[in-house]
């Protein structure tokens, strides 16, 4: 069964404060790992999709990367308005069905 | 592009009664899936469909069913409420194979 595990759970930062939020996969047939942000009460928004390990790809301050068994969404000095839960999914190919499956996600807090 | 649009936004029923929810994908995306999100177990997978037909399906008890349109809307059904099924309802829209768009939810209370 595909299992995606994001850590660390909550991370709280000061404004300008670069970190990584980590993303562990086991899947089968990997079609695409996709990374979400979600504000609370509202639907995730895309950011990015990683399809083969030594990808990566840039949006503003964020920048997410693939190897073989994770993926890194590295925030460089981030900004209070970064401040969402950090989504990461799977698309993996079993049985003939392509299936995503999501991570719990990274609460992130950047504080002024 | 309009982006995927869901309705009701929020919606209160009791315990026993039905609730149908709906769902409008981007024009042109013929796959759309179904997510329950809840504070303790984060966004789990119901169903997905693709051309009207249900190409795959979470671990959900029967109460919880969904259908497609030939014009790729989609409706979830869930009968006999339970204030387990307490949940924000979210639908994804996405063409064959990459990435999912999602609408804004469907706020459900179970009283």
């Amino acid at each position: 069964e595909d299992q995606v595990t994001q850590s660390p759970e909550a991370l709280r930062l000061q404004e300008g404060e670069s970190s990584s939020l980590n993303c562990s996969y086991t899947v089968s047939g990997l079609r695409g790992l996709f990374w979400y942000r979600q504000d609370p009460g509202k639907g995730p928004e895309f950011l990015f999709t990683l399809y083969s390990a030594g990808e990566e790809k840039e949006k503003e301050r964020l920048k997410a990367t693939l190897t073989k068994k994770e993926s890194f969404l590295h925030i460089t000095a981030p900004k209070p308005e970064d401040s969402a839960t950090y989504l990461c999914a799977v698309r993996g190919n079993s049985g003939g069905y392509q299936k995503v499956t999501f991570g719990t996600g990274t609460k992130l807090q950047v504080i002024p | 592009k309009a982006g995927v649009t869901q309705t009701p936004r929020y919606l209160i029923k009791t315990r026993g009664q039905q609730v149908t929810l709906s769902c409008s994908p981007i024009s042109g995306h013929r796959s759309v899936s179904w997510y329950q999100q809840t504070p303790g177990q984060g966004l789990q997978f119901l169903f997905e469909y693709f051309s009207e037909t249900q190409r795959n399906k979470g671990n959900f008890p029967g109460r919880f069913s969904g259908r497609q349109f030939s014009n790729s809307r989609s409706e979830m059904n869930v009968s006999t409420l339970e204030l387990g099924d307490s949940a924000l309802y979210l639908c994804a829209s996405s063409a064959v194979g990459v990435e999912q768009f999602f609408g804004p939810g469907t706020r459900l209370t179970v009283l």
